[in-house]
């Protein structure tokens, strides 16, 4: 069946990086684009970033722009999200979601970032 | 990016109806877009529900009941999300969602208690 898990989260000091992976399987994961959305404790979903299928455009929120950096490895079927220059306003469960099919009807079970000294 | 306003909360009865709305800033067009509606219960991931454009353009996800149903107020440039014959598993959080161009947004969701 088709599915997403993420992986990577974990506690990281402010001004740290991370780097999450969500492996997709059940799809062709090369035929679509992915997204990043995230969700602070006790708040709303928060769209982080989009990958087109093939990684030729992407795609930022501007809470994240110039910081984070999505791509993908689809030989492995991988996408990723590289994060520097943690703030505390970053902790959040992390998502990846496909796209069309339609937009975000396929979720990951999410990853816990904890930026915290 | 432009913000989608939904109520932070709302209520009703079992077997009651609950509208939810989703309002677009007054520069983007309700009309102009697809007007995604998610669930989210806590401890879990979003589930999709529906989209809607116009009464012959609109998609219910797989498993939704029909109860769930999508709708636009052109005049409030307003999404709305009709919940009939309201059930205690109805309770959740709902969220809206619009694509405008190179980034997603999402509404700040809607807390909906089933009394």
């Amino acid at each position: 069946q088709v599915q997403l898990v993420e992986s990577g989260g974990g506690v990281v000091q402010p001004g740290g990086s991370l780097r999450l992976s969500c492996a997709a399987s059940g799809f062709t994961f090369s035929s679509y684009g992915m997204h990043w959305v995230r969700q602070a404790p006790g708040k709303g979903l928060e769209w982080v970033a989009f990958i087109r299928y093939d990684g030729s455009n992407k795609y930022y929120a501007d809470s994240v722009k110039g910081r984070f950096t999505i791509s993908r490895d689809n030989s492995k079927n991988t996408l990723y999200l590289q994060m520097n220059s943690l703030r505390a306003e970053d902790t959040a469960v992390y998502y990846c979601a496909k796209d069309l099919g339609p937009p975000f009807a396929i979720w990951g079970q999410g990853t816990m970032v904890t930026v915290s000294s | 990016q432009p913000v989608l306003t939904q109520p932070p909360s709302s209520s009703a009865s079992p077997g009651e109806s609950a509208r939810l709305t989703c309002t677009l800033p007054s520069d983007i067009n309700v009309g102009s877009y697809n007007i995604y509606w998610y669930q989210q219960k806590p401890g879990s991931p979003p589930r999709y529900l529906l989209y809607y454009y116009s009464d012959s353009d609109k998609g219910q996800g797989s498993g939704v009941p029909s109860r769930f149903s999508g709708s636009k107020d052109a005049s409030a440039n307003t999404g709305i999300l009709l919940i009939s014959g309201l059930q205690s598993e109805d309770e959740a959080d709902y969220y809206c969602m619009i694509w405008p161009s190179n980034a997603v947004v999402f509404g700040g969701g809607t807390k909906l208690t089933v009394l």
